[in-house]
């Protein structure tokens, strides 16, 4: 079992719908949640930064962690095609161990206008 | 501000070449990454320094593979002899140090195709 699983899609939604993305993963000691935005040919950029469980939002984005189930989501209220990109989850243990972050694959995902 | 910069952003090169990737990180950033992204394996660390060290290089895939970082504000990464299997995107990715969390910036990537 891979430590961080995230279904690729391709995800399409037309423009305004509601985007619901999703992680799950198998190590229990991770305690830092991250979600990266990264745009074709361009680097990730980290759009949300959670510790531990709990909900955090940020405009038009909340991310969700529930860490009883292994299972983290992000979404996307009032999407828009700017939105369109490949999502990326990242997780981190606590401690000296903070910097290794270990991502899943990615969901691409294309908002239409 | 200016970001990670990453030099060259395409490169294709024959089989056998050596191929040196450069970045110069954020300045004021103590910790500079370099990751390998493929559509198999997704973005992987190779190695990390902190304060121009290397401290975790257990990614680094093979000895063909190598990483310095002379000074704050450059690294490069190496590969000699290069392999078609090698080709990927390559990011260098800063932060400003160790207890800053895992707020890392990543630059826009090197292209390396090896035919």
């Amino acid at each position: 079992q891979k430590e961080v699983e995230q279904d690729p899609g391709p995800l399409s939604v037309p423009e305004g719908a509601i985007v619901s993305l999703n992680c799950t993963y198998s190590n229990s000691a991770f305690q830092y949640f991250m979600w990266y935005r990264q745009y074709s040919r361009k680097g990730p950029e980290l759009l949300m930064y959670t510790y531990s469980s709990g909900n955090k939002e940020d405009g038009r984005f909340t991310a969700q962690v529930d860490k009883s189930s292994k299972y983290i989501s992000l979404f996307i209220r009032d999407s828009q095609p700017s939105d369109s990109a490949t999502y990326l989850c990242a997780m981190s243990t606590s401690g000296g161990s903070n910097y290794k972050l270990t991502f899943g694959k990615g969901t691409l995902l294309t908002v239409n206008p | 501000d200016a970001g990670v910069i990453q030099s060259p952003r395409h490169e294709v090169t024959e089989m056998g070449q050596e191929v040196t990737l450069r970045c110069k990180p954020i300045s004021g950033h103590n910790s500079l990454f370099w990751y390998r992204q493929t559509m198999m394996r997704g973005l992987e660390l190779l190695i990390y320094f902190n304060n121009n060290v290397p401290i975790d290089d257990s990614g680094m895939p093979e000895d063909r593979f190598s990483a310095k970082m002379p000074n704050a504000s450059f690294s490069t990464l190496k590969i000699q002899p290069s392999e078609p299997r090698d080709s990927a995107v390559y990011f260098c990715a800063s932060r400003t140090g160790q207890l800053s969390g895992n707020t890392i910036y990543f630059g826009e990537g090197s292209w390396l195709t090896v035919v």
